[in-house]
């Protein structure tokens, strides 16, 4: 079955250790997503590769970059994580107009959970 | 900028009964999507339902269904006959359709409310 894959599911890492999360899919759609969601929270886009232009939100810490070296990989990188960055990251695809038959509906990997020590 | 509100933080049906979840959501936009996402404990994120805002009728999607009052920024979610596999939290979001390219796609999600479905 098509899907978004991420890994690792679950990731620990220390404080200002630099981490990368990996997020794969096979659905072929142009779009690509970061979340973060915070316990309870709801998900907050971070930046949006829309083919290979990537557009940051506004409000995303420089700490938080992105890779997207092929359409069928993204990756997160947090250069030095902190306490307050620990979350669940999600990945997330969609198409585009003419793309697909339902474009816009994002589609979404079971996310990383990350830990800060 | 778009704002989503779920005023229920938390609700409860018995299985089997008919629960309605509430969204409210602001905006100046006139071209936009609406869904409801289910994010089940420990697992992934999936789409419920989508409503695009120039259509009337309101959209169905077997036991889930949409009251959608655009004058009022209102949508709401129906859910019927209840089950056991429903339990999750369920998020509202918003999406404004811009036909430029990059920054089109980008959810609004409420702050979700958690749905427990009781045996």
């Amino acid at each position: 079955d098509a899907m978004v894959i991420q890994n690792p599911r679950y990731q620990v890492t220390q404080f200002g250790k630099p981490v990368t999360l990996s997020c794969s899919q096979t659905l072929n759609h142009n779009v690509m997503y970061w979340y973060q969601q915070k316990s309870s929270q709801a998900p907050k886009l971070l930046f949006h590769y829309y083919d290979k232009d990537f557009n940051n939100e506004a409000d995303t810490p420089d700490n938080f970059q992105s890779r997207r070296p092929n359409t069928s990989f993204c990756f997160l990188d947090i250069r030095s994580p902190g306490l307050g960055d620990a979350a669940m990251y999600l990945c997330a695809t969609s198409t585009k107009p003419g793309q697909g038959a339902r474009p816009y509906e994002q589609y979404f990997g079971p996310g990383t959970r990350l830990t800060v020590t | 900028a778009q704002t989503v509100t779920q005023s229920q933080p938390e609700m409860s049906v018995q299985e089997a009964e008919t629960v309605t979840l509430s969204c409210t959501y602001d905006t100046s936009e006139s071209n936009y999507y609406l869904f409801w996402y289910k994010q089940p404990p420990s697992r992934q994120m999936i789409l419920v339902i989508r409503q695009e805002a120039y259509k009337q009728q309101n959209a169905t999607e077997n036991r889930f269904s949409v009251n959608f009052q655009k004058a009022a920024k209102s949508f709401s979610l129906k859910i019927s006959d209840s089950q056991l596999g429903d339990t999750a939290m369920y998020f509202c979001a918003f999406m404004k359709i811009a036909y430029s390219g990059a920054g089109s796609y980008q959810l609004t999600f409420g702050k979700g409310t958690k749905l427990s479905v009781i045996p």
